[in-house]
């Protein structure tokens, strides 16, 4: 099983509603990321959990708030978001460091943002 | 510092017609790792393939063929006989030793047409 499940796959929400972003992997990677990716562009890394602890944070402004409850598990949580924000979020894990290893990746969210 | 440069943004091929997808990159590292993922419409990328830079092997698997030249800094891929399902778009992406973040090129869609 190589899959990255991500849910909700679509997601509209006001500018002053709260809602979360959830991630699974059962493939025993200890490594967690957090991607955005606007149209026509490439993913831009948001937040990388390593063994279950926080170890980047890409200048992401704090309406974005991630959380890893276990190694199999990432959430994020979304706050007063802008529309600019609106985009595809993907989530990924990968056995060792993303820039040696292969990332899996999931579906994404698509987030709009009205 | 680390660039990926994908020069073609979008290129169509009638399906049986190989195309090639080219990529140049940049980096002051001795050990580093290429990538290239696939991402159809349906959102999440897929993994094809990693090439250290100490392995100038070229590689095959089934239509897909890539060419590593350290020389030039490319790592270019084929599709051989294409096919509608090929439809997507692909992104080169540059790692490196200790590294937990990916620099992706700005990706090229190929569409197949039948």
């Amino acid at each position: 099983d190589t899959e990255v499940t991500q849910t909700p796959k679509h997601l509209v929400m006001g500018m002053t509603n709260k809602k979360s972003l959830k991630c699974e992997q059962h493939m025993g990677h200890r490594a967690m990321y957090w991607y955005k990716q606007k149209a026509k562009k490439p993913p831009e890394l948001m937040f990388v959990y390593s063994y279950e602890k926080l170890s980047i944070n890409e200048s992401v402004p704090s309406r974005f708030s991630p959380e890893c409850p276990n190694s199999s598990l990432l959430n994020l949580h979304l706050h007063a978001l802008q529309p600019e924000d609106s985009a595809l979020y993907l989530c990924a894990s990968s056995q060792g460091l993303t820039g040696s290893t292969e990332a899996f990746f999931g579906q994404g969210t698509r987030l709009t943002v009205v | 510092a680390q660039k990926v440069t994908q020069a073609q943004t979008e290129i169509s091929v009638v399906e049986k017609e190989d195309v090639t997808l080219d990529c140049v990159y940049e980096t002051r590292d001795t050990t580093y790792y290429l990538f290239w993922y696939k991402q159809p419409p349906s959102g999440e990328l897929v993994f094809l393939i990693r090439r250290n830079s100490f392995d100038e092997q070229n590689e095959i698997s089934g239509r897909y063929s890539w060419n590593f030249q350290k020389s030039t800094s490319s790592f270019n891929f084929t599709i051989t006989a294409s096919q509608v399902v090929d439809s997507a778009v692909y992104f080169c992406a540059l790692g490196s030793t200790g590294a937990n973040n990916l620099f992706f090129g700005t990706g090229t869609r190929l569409t197949v047409i039948p």
